[in-house]
This record gives C-alpha cells, structure tokens and sequence, in this order.
C-alpha cells in the first residue's frame, strides 16, 4: 500500500514558467514533509521540508504549501530553469515511529526547456 | 562536507551469487539506510539501522540482510542474487536532528 501518492509522474515546463508537483497522503501520524531533488548519476539531495504547524514554506524560488486537513502537500518552483530539470520525490515520517524512517513518492521527472 | 560513499556505482553479478554493498558515512549518524530505487516504484525501504548492530526490517527486506559493526559502515547483503533485484541501491544516514537524509551516490546493480 502506498503511503505517498506524488503526480504527475512527468512534467515539461518552459524556462520561466512555474512547476507544481503534488503529494498525497494517508497516515495522519506523519510530521515531516521534505522533498528530495536528484540529478542523473547521483543520490537524492534534501531540497526543502516543512512540518504541518505552517501551511507554507518559501527557500529562494522553491516553495511547499501544505493542506493538513486535504492531507495534501506540493511543491512550486518559480521562474523554473533549465538547471532544474531532475527528478523530484516527496516525503513523510512520523516522530512518533521514530528513527526518521522516510516514505517516499514515487517521483516526478522535470524537464524544464530553454 | 558531509558524505556517504557507496563502494561500487555499478556491478553485474550472476544469478545465485552472494552480493555485498558497502556504504560508509563520515558524519557520525546514528541512522542508516538502504532503499532500492526502480522506475514508477520510487524509493522503497529494504532496511535500516539505529545503533550498532541494531536493524530494523523495512517494507521489503525479502531476499536481503544487513550488516552495521561499526557505527560508519552499513553493508547490504543479498543472499542469493535474483535477476529481480537488478535495481538501483542507495544508501543513506542521518542524525537525530531530523536534518534529513545524506544518500550515497547509488549502487547500479544487474544480476544476469
């Protein structure tokens, strides 16, 4: 049973425009949300994290807006680049399983065009 | 900088052989991971660790084991390779802050 739902599982964008990823999901235990960036040939990296007592949460032209009670959770990438173009998952864990175990999305492939 | 170093970023192994993946960090973290990562699967938890010889089964630990005897490295063992564990491995730690993961670089493995 997936725990995380993330669409769409592809997205071109032209440079410029906004991206907007979505993430869904079930466990009402879960407290964090981070969303991982990863480029070809190399691990996920944290890109940006949020808890569920703000509903948004801005680091440069990355963005997470957070809906508790849609049990939703989205990123926005502004003025998208060329340099952008990865693979995105979404995230959650629960403080209360302990030990940071992530569940992850099943990912999104950005591709933003010149 | 803070780094997990996966040994090997790609091998071919044969059906039935015994496969160990290396990963070592150098932050000092008391958690360490392993997902698989496949095409519309994501990144799925096969095990982790919190402590010292302490491991946890993850959502798909079947066919798998590991290995953690000292703090920095934590080994992934397949016990008898299948053509269906060909995968994308990776290996992550992190602290108790909830800083988030560090992922190693990937391990590309093909059983043939």
């Amino acid at each position: 049973q997936q725990q995380v739902k993330q669409s769409p599982q592809s997205l071109i964008v032209q440079k410029g425009g906004i991206s907007i990823i979505n993430c869904a999901y079930e466990n009402t235990a879960f407290d964090y949300f981070p969303w991982y960036q990863q480029f070809p040939g190399k691990g996920p990296a944290l890109l940006i994290a949020i808890r569920p007592d703000v509903s948004e949460k801005k680091e440069g032209r990355f963005t997470i807006s957070f809906n508790k009670s849609a049990k939703q959770f989205s990123l926005h990438i502004m003025d998208s680049q060329p340099g952008d173009s990865a693979t995105y998952f979404c995230a959650a864990s629960s403080e209360r399983t302990g030990f940071q175990k992530l569940v992850f999305g099943t990912g999104t492939r950005l591709l933003v065009s010149p | 900088d803070v780094k997990v170093t996966q040994s090997s970023r790609y091998l071919v192994k044969r059906t039935g052989e015994k496969v160990f993946l290396e990963c070592v960090q150098d932050m000092d973290h008391e958690n360490m991971f392993w997902y698989r990562q496949d095409p519309g699967l994501g990144l799925r938890l096969i095990y982790f660790s919190y402590d010292v010889k302490m491991k946890e089964k993850g959502d798909i630990p079947e066919g798998y084991s590991v290995s953690r005897e000292k703090k920095e490295r934590f080994s992934l063992i397949l016990e008898s390779a299948s053509t269906n564990q060909t995968s994308m491995y990776l290996c992550a730690s992190s602290s108790p802050d909830r800083a988030g993961y560090t992922f190693g670089s990937g391990t590309r493995l093909t059983v043939v």
